[in-house]
């Protein structure tokens, strides 16, 4: 069983629609990151949570510690916000530097 | 400031061949982290390094390698070259006692051939 898993592995939306991608983890972490990916490979941290709710724009990130898992919310979905949306992890007192990554969110927006 | 750059942005290689891939970090930033990402296994921790030294080591044999310089650059080698060594390979930066937020480079991506 993978340490982060996500759910789910790809997804289509609408323009427009609320979009809810999850993450869950088996290990005791110190953050976890949002990141997202386009085509061409770039990676951009999008969010990094310890605890709590973090909200930029249109994305909204949640983490609840004791449930192990983290959601991330696009609302008023866009095609811009096409890409793969990655869940990573810092294994808490693991190796520093250390992230654990879900295999990823693959989301299209049609418009 | 500037962000993470990773050279070269592409490169083919041949099987058998070695390879070396830079990354220089953002500038204060003293910790590199390479990852590999392949459509099979996603991605993957290789190595990280602060203050010229690795501190931690991925799963990957021994012909993945690395160093890091005085000014923090990064660069990783590969020998060898498999097929299967075709990837995106990720460099990330951090400050010390913030290894949990990493800034990515754009990545380098090697086609084995």
């Amino acid at each position: 069983k993978n340490e982060v898993e996500q759910s789910p592995q790809n997804l289509t939306a609408q323009e427009g629609e609320f979009i809810t991608i999850n993450c869950s983890y088996s290990v005791g972490i110190s953050a976890l990151h949002w990141l997202q990916q386009h085509p061409g490979g770039g990676i951009v941290s999008l969010f990094m949570l310890s605890s709590g709710k973090k909200k930029h724009g249109r994305l909204i990130a949640t983490i609840n510690i004791q449930e192990k898992h983290s959601s991330l919310h696009i609302t008023a979905s866009h095609p811009r916000d096409s890409a793969v949306y990655i869940c990573a992890v810092l294994n808490y007192g693991g190796s520093q530097g250390n992230l654990i990554f879900g295999k990823g969110t693959k989301l299209s927006v049609k418009p | 400031k500037a962000g993470v750059t990773q050279t070269p942005r592409y490169l083919i290689k041949t099987r058998g061949q070695q390879v070396t891939l830079s990354c220089s970090p953002i500038s204060g930033h003293r910790s590199v982290s390479w990852y590999q990402q392949t459509p099979g296994q996603g991605l993957q921790f290789l190595f990280e390094y602060f203050s010229e030294t690795q501190r931690n080591k991925g799963n990957f044999p021994g012909r993945f390698s690395g160093r890091q310089f005085s000014n923090s650059r990064s660069e990783m080698n590969v020998s060898t070259l498999e097929l299967g060594d075709s990837a995106l390979y990720l460099c990330a930066s951090s400050l010390r006692g913030k290894e949990y937020e990493q800034y990515f480079g754009p990545g380098t991506r090697l086609t084995v051939t």
